[in-house]
Parts: C-alpha cells; sequence; structure tokens
C-alpha cells in the first residue's frame, strides 16, 4: 500500500509568515492533487501536479512535484488567517485503479 | 460547473433505523466515490465506481451498501449502523479520462452522520 505521509502534521504562525508544507512517498505517482479543507466541508482541489519538477503557482501558493514524482511541496508565502484549514495531499495509489488516497493530511492555523 | 451536491448536510440515526445518503454530479464524471472522515483526521476511501460499476470496495462493512442507479447518481445506504459509524461522509467524482487530470476528485459538501 502506497502511503503519502505529509509534514508537519500541525502549523500554527503568525500573519504573515512564510511556510511549506511536505508530502512524500516511496512511490511514484502518475499526478498529484493539493486540496484544502475548513470543518465541516468537503476538500476543494487547489492543483494537479503531473510533470516531475514541475512548478505551479496559485496566488500566494507554489506548489512543487519532486523530480522522481515521489513527492511535492506546499509553500505559502506570506500567509493571511484565511489560509487557515486542513491541507491535504492525494494521488492514484496505482495508475489506472481509481484507488484515490489522501496523505496524512496538514493542519494550519494562521494567527491574525 | 464543479458542483457535487450531498443530501441531507446532516442526519442522525438510531441503531436500528435505515437511511440513505444522496449524491449527485453533472460534470459527466464516470468515477464517483464515496469517503468516511472522523474528526481531525484524513478522508478514508471506502467505495470507488466506475462507469456505474462497483470497482473497489474497501473491505467496508455490510451495514453500508453503495448504489450507482445511474451516472449521475451515487448513494450509499445505512442500516443497523454502530455509534463508531459517526462521521463525515464524503462524495467526490472525477472524469476517469486518460491522462493524469482524469483522477482530479471534486468534492461534495458531506453529510455530517451521527449515529446514536
Amino acid at each position: 500500500t502506497q502511503l503519502l505521509e505529509q509534514s508537519p502534521q500541525f502549523l500554527s504562525i503568525q500573519e504573515g509568515e512564510n511556510l511549506t508544507v511536505y508530502c512524500n512517498s516511496s512511490s511514484v505517482f502518475s499526478s498529484l492533487q493539493w486540496y484544502r479543507q475548513e470543518p465541516g466541508e468537503g476538500p476543494v482541489l487547489l492543483v494537479t501536479v503531473v510533470t516531475g519538477g514541475e512548478v505551479k503557482k496559485l496566488k500566494r501558493l507554489t506548489f512543487q512535484f519532486g523530480d522522481a514524482r515521489k513527492d511535492s511541496s506546499l509553500h505559502i508565502t506570506a500567509a493571511q488567517p484565511g489560509d487557515t484549514g486542513l491541507y491535504l495531499c492525494a494521488g492514484e495509489e496505482a495508475s489506472g485503479t481509481y484507488k484515490y488516497i489522501f496523505g496524512t493530511g496538514t493542519r494550519l492555523k494562521v494567527l491574525a | 460547473d464543479t458542483e457535487v451536491t450531498q443530501t441531507p448536510k446532516h442526519l442522525v440515526m438510531g441503531m436500528t433505523n435505515k437511511k440513505s445518503l444522496k449524491c449527485e454530479q453533472h460534470m459527466g464524471h464516470r468515477a464517483m466515490y464515496w469517503y468516511k472522515q472522523k474528526a481531525k483526521k484524513p478522508p478514508e476511501l471506502m467505495f470507488v465506481y466506475s462507469y456505474e460499476k462497483l470497482s473497489i470496495n474497501e473491505s467496508v462493512p455490510s451495514r453500508f451498501s453503495p448504489e450507482c442507479p445511474n451516472s449521475s447518481l451515487l448513494n450509499l445506504h445505512l442500516h443497523a449502523l454502530q455509534p463508531e459509524d459517526s462521521a463525515l461522509y464524503l462524495c467526490a467524482s472525477s472524469p476517469e479520462g486518460p491522462g493524469p487530470r482524469g483522477t482530479e476528485a471534486f468534492f461534495g459538501q458531506g453529510t455530517r452522520l451521527t449515529v446514536v
């Protein structure tokens, strides 16, 4: 079973600080998605990364896919209280299976 | 339109009740999923339907029974649940097309289930 390990598990920072969340696996993924989830709501898709080494930007969020497609990172610049939430990476456990699994999650709290 | 609609939003049921959760999408997606999420944990995969056929059952107890009446609808029938089954139940769909974007999943808002 492929596992997606995220670190850190919890992060509490002040508004304006930068942070990076990591998503690591021992297996290769054809693509990874990142989601943000707020309490009591469903996860919302932020981005899909596909190509090894790919970097995607979404406003203050920068996503990177590792060269070997086994890991990914999410960097937030100048965090704001609205960034608070649970960040999840996700991917298909084995290509073509549609066994779509989530990482262990990173709970972010940004203090005003 | 990237909307997945789940009903009801909240459900309280007794251990002897039978109830159903419903999920609907009109994006033409061919894969639909049920996940269970406990507090402060990531979603756990329960079932996957691909082209209206059950393709994955993650060893879910039989008191949970999925159904896919057509390509837009997904139900989860509940019977004789236990209090530990209380959780947020999430439905999702993905295109299931060629290429990696076929697995991009779009989620509903979930049904908060409480078993008493």
